[in-house]
C-alpha cells in the first residue's frame, strides 16, 4: 500500500527566503503527483502536477521536482512570501484512481 | 468555469441524523473522487465514480456510507445514522479522465455531528 510521508510537518521562515518542502513515498509505481496548498479552513487548490515520466515542472516562484526511482518530490519556493503561507500537501496519483496524501507541511512566512 | 462546487459548506447534525453532500464537478469533467479529512489526519480517499456508476469504492465504510453520481443533477455522498466519529471535512474533486489527469477540488463541505 502507497505511504506518503512530508518533512518538515511545519517550518517557520522569514520572508524572502528560499525553502524547500520534501515528501516520500514507498511505492514509485504511480501515474503523477501533485502538489497542493490548502489555507485554513478552505479546500485544496492545485499547484503543480508532475506526469511519472517527468523530472520537474514550474510555475512562477515555484518548482517541484520528482525522482520516481527514490520515491521523492520536492517544492521549492523562492524568494517566499506573507501569502505563501498554508499548508502544503503532496498527493500521488496511482492507477487506482485515486490519490494518496501526505500530512502536510505547515509553512509560515514571518514578515 | 465555475470549479467544483460542494454544499454545504458546512452542516451540522444531531447523533441519528443523517447527511446529504453535494458536488458539482467542474464542466466538462465527468469524474468524480470523494475525500475525507480527519481532524489533524491527511486526506483519505472514499470513492471514485463516473456518471451512473461506482468504479471504486474501496475507501468507503462499509455501513452507513453511500455515493451516487445520477446521469443528472451532481454527486451525492450520503451518511446515515451519523456519530460522532463523521466529523471531518469532506471533499470532492473531478477530472476530466483518470489516471494521469489533474485532480481539482472543492471548498470542502464541513460535518459537525453533535
Amino acid at each position: 500500500k502507497q505511504e506518503v510521508t512530508q518533512i518538515p510537518a511545519a517550518l517557520s521562515v522569514p520572508e524572502g527566503e528560499n525553502l524547500v518542502l520534501n515528501c516520500s513515498f514507498t511505492d514509485s509505481a504511480i501515474y503523477n503527483l501533485q502538489w497542493f496548498r490548502q489555507d485554513p479552513g478552505k479546500g485544496l487548490t492545485s499547484l503543480l502536477l508532475i506526469q511519472s515520466s517527468q523530472r520537474e515542472q514550474t510555475s512562477g516562484r515555484l518548482n517541484a521536482s520528482l525522482d520516481k526511482s527514490s520515491g521523492r518530490s520536492t517544492l521549492y519556493i523562492a524568494a517566499s512570501q506573507p501569502g505563501d503561507s498554508a499548508t502544503y500537501l503532496c498527493a500521488v496519483g496511482t492507477g487506482a484512481n485515486n490519490l494518496f496524501f501526505g500530512t502536510g507541511t505547515r509553512l509560515t512566512v514571518i514578515p | 468555469n465555475a470549479g467544483v462546487m460542494q454544499n454545504p459548506r458546512h452542516l451540522v447534525r444531531r447523533r441519528g441524523q443523517e447527511a446529504r453532500l453535494r458536488c458539482s464537478p467542474m464542466k466538462g469533467h465527468s469524474h468524480v473522487y470523494w475525500y475525507r479529512q480527519l481532524p489533524e489526519e491527511g486526506l483519505k480517499f472514499m470513492v471514485y465514480l463516473q456518471k451512473e456508476n461506482i468504479i471504486d469504492e474501496s475507501g468507503m465504510p462499509k455501513e452507513r456510507f453511500s455515493a451516487e453520481f445520477p446521469k443528472e443533477g451532481p454527486s451525492i455522498l450520503r451518511i446515515q445514522q451519523v456519530v460522532r466519529g463523521d466529523s471531518a471535512a469532506y471533499f470532492c474533486a473531478s477530472s476530466p479522465g483518470a489516471g494521469y489527469t489533474e485532480a481539482f477540488f472543492g471548498q470542502g463541505t464541513r460535518l459537525t455531528v453533535v
